[in-house]
């Protein structure tokens, strides 16, 4: 079963630095686009970014550019976000999603998430 | 950015019978390809999303043929022919048109 499995969440202070990590199985990773998608506490889902097939380009929601840092391993079908000056309202679970192929173009494949909180 | 806006936020619906839910977006989603990217995700509580439709109409692998999308541009709707218990959850469009890719704030879809 194609699978994408997240780790790295936990409790952090404001200010503090988290690396999410996203292990993909079962599937050729090297071959999809990849995202990261959150949701708040009893909140809606807001895209966080996106990393090409080959990593040689991201895209990120402006409210995080210069904060969060997406990056992959294709050899290790891996998958990360790197979070710095954490804060409050960065608390969420973050999902790492598959971008379908090019006919799809959807978030077809989800983790489970991962919690962070944020606590001063 | 585009914002997707839908309706209703929740939607009451009795077992056996349809459901509808709206996704109006700020602008028009087709693509310079042509295409129109917006999707529809199920989550049920406690669980991650989960890819319904994609390109507006088409249902995506497992998906049960009650659920049904339609739309063009900018005017998108999801439809559920007869709603069955395991239905309930929220409902969230999503366009991947364009940076920043956004979605609806969500319709909650419960049973009466």
């Amino acid at each position: 079963e194609v699978q994408l499995v997240e780790s790295g969440g936990g409790l952090v202070q404001t200010g503090g630095s988290l690396r999410l990590s996203c292990a993909a199985s079962r599937f050729i990773f090297s071959n999809y686009c990849m995202g990261w998608v959150r949701q708040a506490p009893g909140k809606g889902l807001e895209w966080v970014a996106s990393i090409k097939e080959d990593g040689s380009e991201e895209n990120y929601v402006d409210s995080l550019k210069g904060r969060f840092t997406m990056s992959r391993d294709n050899a290790q079908n891996s998958l990360y976000l790197q979070m710095n000056n954490l804060r409050a309202d960065d608390t969420a679970i973050y999902y790492c999603a598959r971008l379908g192929s090019n006919w799809i173009w959807a978030f077809d494949i989800w983790g489970q998430g991962t919690m962070v909180t944020v606590s001063s | 950015d585009i914002v997707m806006t839908q309706t209703p936020l929740s939607a009451p619906v009795t077992l056996g019978q349809p459901a509808s839910i709206s996704c109006r977006s700020s602008q028009s989603l087709v693509h310079s390809d042509g295409y129109t990217y917006l999707s529809w995700l199920q989550q049920r509580p406690g669980q991650p999303p989960r890819l319904l439709i994609y390109k507006i109409s088409n249902r995506f692998s497992g998906v049960p043929d009650r659920f049904s999308g339609s739309g063009a541009g900018t005017d998108f709707t999801l439809k559920i022919s007869r709603v069955e218990a395991e239905d309930v959850g929220i409902y969230y469009c999503m366009q991947a048109t364009q940076f920043p890719y956004t979605f609806g704030q969500g319709t909650k879809l419960e049973i009466k």
